[in-house]
């Protein structure tokens, strides 16, 4: 069985700044892991996966996370805020095999300040 | 462009009806979901559909079916809405195979129970 838990449901940064939202993940098999955006009003958008190989996977709109199994993390990063990135950022796991369920976080509001 | 789609962005419904919602992908995607998104809840799995006419139960399947006879097409089914059922209810698809597991979303359909 797969879960996501995703800290803080609400992360506020200035404009310009580090972008980190954390999600820890629990499965029974190696995962794959996904982080997807929401924007307001819209469906969600996949921003980055993690399947197998390198551990530190790049994104869209200049997210990268990186899959640490150690620490069961698969963490967003972002060196530079912008106003645009604005939304709610859902992690989330599936099994690996063809037949899996994807499994959701709670999900992390970001708020951008200017 | 991978398209979802979902049959209405808005309902409303009185209580105690038959509601159905519905979901076509045109990729060939083999599974299919549906998630219930309410506010810090996250997206919580209700159904998923592997194939033509087989389906697992999410994590809150209660008060809720589904129906896939055709692989593009997966219904979602309340069969005597109630007013707990008033939430934003979103369809994903994704392919089978070992690197290209992501889902694929449709804009999602807001249901409203009165």
């Amino acid at each position: 069985a797969q879960s996501v838990t995703q800290l803080g449901s609400h992360v506020s940064v200035s404009e310009g700044a580090l972008v980190l939202l954390r999600c820890n993940y629990s499965s029974s098999v190696p995962p794959y892991l996904f982080w997807y955006v929401q924007y307001p009003n819209q469906g969600l958008q996949l921003l980055l996966k993690y399947t197998t190989g390198a551990t530190l996977v790049k994104g869209i709109n200049g997210f990268e996370a990186e899959f640490k199994k150690s620490e069961t993390s698969f963490h967003l990063t972002k060196p530079s805020a912008h106003m645009s990135d604005a939304a709610e950022y859902f992690c989330a796991v599936s099994g690996g095999s063809s037949a899996s369920k994807i499994i959701f976080g709670s999900g992390t509001r970001l708020s951008i300040r200017p | 462009d991978v398209k979802v789609t979902q049959s209405s962005r808005y309902l409303v419904k009185r209580t105690g009806e038959k509601v159905f919602l519905e979901c076509v992908q045109d990729m060939d995607h083999e599974n299919m979901f549906w998630y219930r998104q309410d506010p810090g809840l996250g997206l919580r799995l209700i159904y998923f559909s592997y194939d033509v006419k087989m389906k697992e139960k999410g994590d809150i399947p209660e008060g809720y079916s589904v129906s896939r006879e055709k692989k593009e097409r997966f219904s979602l089914i309340l069969e005597s809405a109630s007013t707990n059922q008033t939430s934003m209810y979103l369809c994903a698809s994704s392919f089978w195979g070992t690197l290209n597991t992501e889902a694929f979303f449709g804009q999602g359909t807001r249901l409203t129970v009165v």
